[in-house]
This record gives structure tokens, C-alpha cells and sequence, in this order.
């Protein structure tokens, strides 16, 4: 049993196309976080949010609490971002992550 | 992040052998986590800490254990090495639960 889902598990994509990758969770949350992942590299954190809408640059992240679902999206998609992408949660409870198992984005110039 | 590092980098040893994994903190943070990557895995919890000589056990902890003597250090020890032990191991900090993580770069370990 996995707490948190993502979708798809892998992504190609041309420069330039706009992406999306989903993240649906099946417990109470106080935040979702996106993470971002390079190969061979350290995970940063790219946005927490409770509610509604984030963007930063090309990214953006959007959250619907009620249905248990966040999107991160990446407009006018480059070759850089080529990386995995973890959707995580943290629960109202405890003092612990879920993550879900990250979606492989690459994109082709 | 400067704030955290984690030591070694790489590391490869033989199956039976005792191995010491640090994360070390300068941004002064109550929690840290120990975590493994695996393909197919998300990430995965081993161990955490919640203040000096308070830790508690995650998800994965069989076959580790950890110790918390001063705030800014957390050890991972691997008392006997296995090869399903065959990780990347991830710190990670944060001031609160709910707050952002700060993720260590990641220590490679290999059991041979």
C-alpha cells in the first residue's frame, strides 16, 4: 500500500511541449511538497503547498485538497529539466514523509 | 545545501562488515531522517530523530541503528552489511514536520 500515487511513472517529451505529472495521496495531508532530482544528483525542493497554486519561473504547482490530488506542471519544457520529480506528503500526523516513487521526465531537444 | 552534509560520498565494503554513514547540520534543525533510494522505491524511511537522543524507528529500520549525541550529527550504522543494504542513502533535515526538507547529496554504498 502506497500512500502516495504518482502518474506516469516515465515522460518524453519534446523541447518545448507543456508537462504534466499528477500526484494523488490517500491520507490527510498538512502539506505536499514537489521535489526535483538529477541524475546521479541530491533532491532539492522545489515547491510546499497546502492550497491552491504555486509558480515559480516555468513551473508551477497546483493542489486540490479535496480531491487528494496536486499537478505539477512545466511549461515550455527544456532539455535541463530532465530529472525525476517526487511528489511527497506530509501527514497531519507524525513527523514523517510519504513519497511517491517519482516520475522520470526527459526531454528531447 | 551547505547546510547539510552527509560522509562518505561512496562507499564500498564487504558483506558482514560493520559501516558508519554521518549527516552533519549546521542550520541548528530539531529533525533528521535517514532515508534509502531504491529503484522502484520511493523513498524510504530507516530511522529518525526528533532531538538529541531521541530517535525512532521508520519503515526499513531491520538492520540498522542510529545514534543522535549532539544536534547537529546523525549516524547511520550499519552493524553487519548485507548486499540488499546496496543503497543511496539521503539525509534530510527540517526545523518542524510540516516545513520544507533539506536533502544531504546522497551517500553511495555498495556491499560486496
Amino acid at each position: 500500500k502506497n500512500e502516495v500515487e504518482q502518474s506516469p511513472q516515465n515522460l518524453t517529451a519534446q523541447e518545448g511541449e507543456f508537462i504534466t505529472i499528477n500526484c494523488s495521496y490517500s491520507v490527510g495531508i498538512s502539506a505536499l511538497h514537489w521535489l526535483q532530482q538529477h541524475p546521479g544528483g541530491g533532491i532539492v525542493s522545489l515547491f510546499m503547498l497546502s492550497s491552491g497554486k504555486k509558480k515559480h519561473g516555468r513551473l508551477i504547482a497546483t493542489i486540490n485538497i479535496q480531491e487528494k490530488h496536486s499537478s505539477l506542471h512545466i511549461t515550455a519544457s527544456h532539455p535541463r529539466d530532465s530529472a525525476v520529480y517526487i511528489c511527497a506528503v506530509s501527514p497531519n500526523t507524525g513527523n514523517q514523509f510519504y513519497f511517491g516513487t517519482g516520475t522520470s521526465l526527459t526531454v528531447i531537444p | 545545501d551547505a547546510g547539510i552534509t552527509q560522509s562518505p560520498r561512496h562507499k564500498v565494503t564487504e558483506t558482514g562488515t560493520p559501516v558508519t554513514l554521518r549527516c552533519h547540520q549546521t542550520e541548528n534543525h530539531r529533525y533528521m531522517y535517514w532515508y534509502r533510494q531504491d529503484p522502484g522505491h520511493g523513498l524510504r524511511l530507516i530511522h529518525y530523530s526528533y532531538g538529541v537522543k531521541d530517535t525512532d524507528k521508520g519503515e526499513v529500520s531491520d538492520g540498522y541503528s542510529v545514534s543522535r549525541s549532539k544536534t547537529e550529527d546523525f549516524l547511520l550504522t550499519l552493524e553487519s552489511a548485507t548486499s540488499s543494504q546496496t543503497s543511496v542513502y539521503f539525509c534530510a533535515i527540517t526545523a518542524q514536520g510540516d516545513y520544507g526538507y533539506t536533502f544531504g547529496s546522497g551517500t553511495r554504498l555498495t556491499v560486496v
